[in-house]
């Protein structure tokens, strides 16, 4: 069974750093890219970016180039999600999903959905 | 960056009728790379189309997707208590950016 597993939320104040996590099981982790999806409560969903974790290929959306690492740990099925410096507007729940389709050139949506980690950031 | 915009950005319909929703690309996308996903409150996402016209598993047929170039559309016929929700475009060609969304709300 495919499953994603998130981190607990996180209260952080501007300027701290943070690493949200995505454990993964179920299915060849390497071999499958894993994207980030910010959505600010009661907004709409925005990509963050894909990794391709077997060589870590990663592709920012151009709003969050600069803005966030996105890195993985093949040893542990991991995906994470890295900030050094929060800021309020980062408030947000991030949702970790696989795509479907295994290998590198597969360009297909996403089937399983971590249950998402809140991220509130505040003084 | 593609961006995908959606219309209308709320739909009011009834139980029973029939809604049509819309996703415009900024620039022509395969249409083997639009899928539309489904979002209920506190709930995650979940995958209705890929390839702007095929129902991913276990979907029922009131869901059907069209659509080329840069139109697409979401249609919903015979609308469920369970089918009001935000209803999001994606483009996965490549890169990947969602619609803002449209909400079908109980009319």
């Amino acid at each position: 069974e495919v499953q994603l597993v998130q981190s607990g939320a996180e209260v952080k104040k501007p300027g701290e750093s943070l690493k949200i996590s995505c454990k993964t099981s179920g299915y060849s982790f390497s071999h499958f890219w894993i994207g980030w999806v910010r959505q600010v409560p009661g907004k709409g969903l925005e990509s963050v970016g894909l990794i391709y974790p077997a060589d870590s290929d990663v592709r920012y959306s151009p709003s969050f180039q600069g803005q966030v690492t996105i890195s993985a740990d093949t040893s542990i099925d991991t995906a994470y999600l890295h900030w050094s410096s929060l800021t309020a507007s980062d408030t947000a729940i991030y949702y970790c999903a696989r795509r479907w389709g295994i290998g590198k050139v597969s360009q297909n949506p996403y089937d399983f959905w971590g249950l998402g980690t809140l991220v509130t950031v505040s003084s | 960056e593609i961006v995908l915009t959606q219309s209308p950005g709320t739909l009011s319909v009834s139980p029973g009728e029939r809604a049509t929703l819309f996703c415009r690309a900024s620039q022509t996308i395969n249409s083997i790379h639009l899928a539309w996903y489904q979002q209920k409150p506190g709930q995650t996402p979940r995958l209705l189309i890929y390839g702007a016209s095929s129902r991913a598993s276990g979907i029922p047929d009131r869901f059907s997707g069209s659509g080329s170039g840069t139109d697409f559309t979401l249609t919903i016929t015979r609308l469920e208590p369970e089918d009001f929700a935000v209803y999001y475009c994606q483009q996965y060609g490549g890169s990947v950016t969602f619609g803002q969304g449209t909400k079908i709300e109980i009319k």
